[in-house]
């Protein structure tokens, strides 16, 4: 099975950028997503990647993917507080059906 | 456009006891998944419908949860009897066609489960 790794928490203060690594384990790891989760409500997209592209930028977001390492990092720029919230990297195989979810990162950014 | 709807929010039971969860998914989906999110934790799927057809179920734990979509819409999530172990957020999902590029799954809002 796959094994996605993130840090449980990250504290920024507001207007500075953020960024949330993510690390898995199986290479044939085809479409990579950052969902983000809001106290008290499910999961919302926020973006993705295709696993033959490096980069997406998307508004304050920009997505890294790094294939050789395995590690998918979502940068937030110009954060703020709204940005809190608990954000999950998921990846999906070539060939599955469902989303493999890691631990989830805490984001707290600070006024 | 409505989103996917979960009920109950919330439920306490002691264990032991049995419980049902319900999902209805956006219309005109096709695909429903069911999660469990242990707190600290990224969810875990239980079981993928395609339809009204399992399409994944293996991590189900079988001895104790069972799911059905009948007429391929809405979904109940059961677990009988519970345990402990088993307090967590159960998030149902739907999607368009299985997940992949560029098909978003909408998550519902889940109902967190204490088990006593």
């Amino acid at each position: 099975g796959e094994d996605v790794e993130q840090s449980l928490f990250l504290s920024v203060r507001e207007g500075d950028s953020s960024v949330i690594n993510c690390t898995y384990t199986d290479s044939s790891s085809t479409y990579l997503y950052w969902y983000k989760q809001e106290p008290g409500a499910g999961l919302q997209l926020l973006t993705y990647i295709f696993s033959n592209m490096d980069m997406k930028q998307d508004q304050r977001l920009t997505v890294l993917l790094n294939k050789k390492d395995k590690h998918l990092s979502l940068r937030i720029a110009d954060t703020q507080t709204g940005d809190s919230a608990i954000y999950f990297c998921a990846v999906i195989q070539t060939g599955a059906n469902n989303l493999f979810f890691g631990t989830g990162t805490r984001l707290t950014v600070i006024p | 456009e409505a989103g996917v709807a979960q009920s109950p929010r919330y439920k306490i039971i002691e264990k032991r006891q049995s419980v049902a969860f319900w999902c209805n998914p956006i219309s005109g989906h096709a695909t429903l998944y069911w999660y469990q999110q242990i707190l600290g934790q990224g969810p875990k799927l239980l079981i993928q419908f395609q339809n009204n057809g399992v399409v994944d179920d293996s991590q189900l734990p079988k001895d104790r949860f069972s799911a059905e979509r009948l007429k391929g819409v809405d979904s109940t999530l059961k677990i009988q009897p519970a345990k402990l172990e088993d307090s967590a957020v159960y998030l149902c999902a739907s999607s368009l066609v299985a997940q992949g590029w560029n098909t978003e799954a909408f998550f519902g809002q889940g109902t967190r489960l204490t088990v006593v």
